[in-house]
């Protein structure tokens, strides 16, 4: 098994730019989760999946934050436009309905807003 | 607000020697708690999922137990391997979201 696939694996973009951050969860894996993690404020969760639906995404910080499934095999997390503070390392991860609280992580995405 | 606080920060042991590492909790209705290990440059891995107090549960050198107010993940004769960064989270017993708390981590070093 792969495991959990992101791309890109470090993103250096001005501020202003659209960023496209893109996840390829474990087949089989029916939830699916982005966090962002921070120094100042450690590792936080920003929107879930279940079976491609948002669950919830309160912990998107604001409206340039979008993240979207299409199916089963594919997510993304868009920001639009993208601000010096969005610099953090975005982990994607999934699982299952029978295990949700085992989370498989990806590699995460460096991201630095210039 | 649910919070958790991990202590200590950092610590930094000599191969063999046997310690702990705390992780301190405030919810509103334990659903569970997780520790994760996190390697530098890598996601966090799964460890351990704790659902009520008195539990315990065992992986080769580490053993995490639960009580009402904390729990704490004791680390057995630790070598150099067992360096990174161990992350406490809480998941509430609220509605049918799936939120974890996160703390910040402690930072262990193993030195051989």
């Amino acid at each position: 098994d792969a495991g959990v696939i992101q791309s890109p694996r470090h993103e250096v973009t001005e501020m202003g730019q659209e960023v496209t951050l893109r996840c390829k969860p474990i087949s089989g894996h029916d939830y699916l989760f982005w966090y962002r993690q921070t120094m100042m404020r450690g590792l936080e969760l920003l929107i879930y999946f279940n079976n491609n639906v948002p669950i919830d995404d309160s912990g998107m910080p604001e409206d340039r934050f979008s993240a979207k499934m299409p199916n089963a095999s594919f997510s993304t997390l868009k920001i639009q436009p993208s601000e010096p503070r969005d610099s953090a390392v975005y982990f994607c991860a999934s699982g299952t309905e029978r295990a949700q609280e085992t989370q498989y992580f990806g590699p995460g995405t460096r991201l630095l807003v210039l | 607000e649910d919070q958790v606080t991990q202590s200590p920060e950092a610590l930094r042991l000599q191969e063999g020697e046997s310690s702990s590492l705390n992780c301190s909790y405030t919810v509103s209705g334990l659903r569970g708690l997780f520790w994760y290990r996190q390697d530098p440059g890598k996601g966090p891995e799964f460890l351990f999922t704790l659902y009520s107090a008195g539990e315990e549960k065992e992986k080769e050198r580490l053993k995490a137990t639960l009580t009402k107010k904390e729990s704490f993940l004791h680390i057995t004769a630790p070598k150099p391997e067992d360096s990174a960064t161990y992350l406490c989270a809480v998941q509430a017993v609220t509605g049918g979201s799936y939120i974890p708390t996160f703390g910040r981590g402690t930072s262990l070093i193993v030195h051989p």
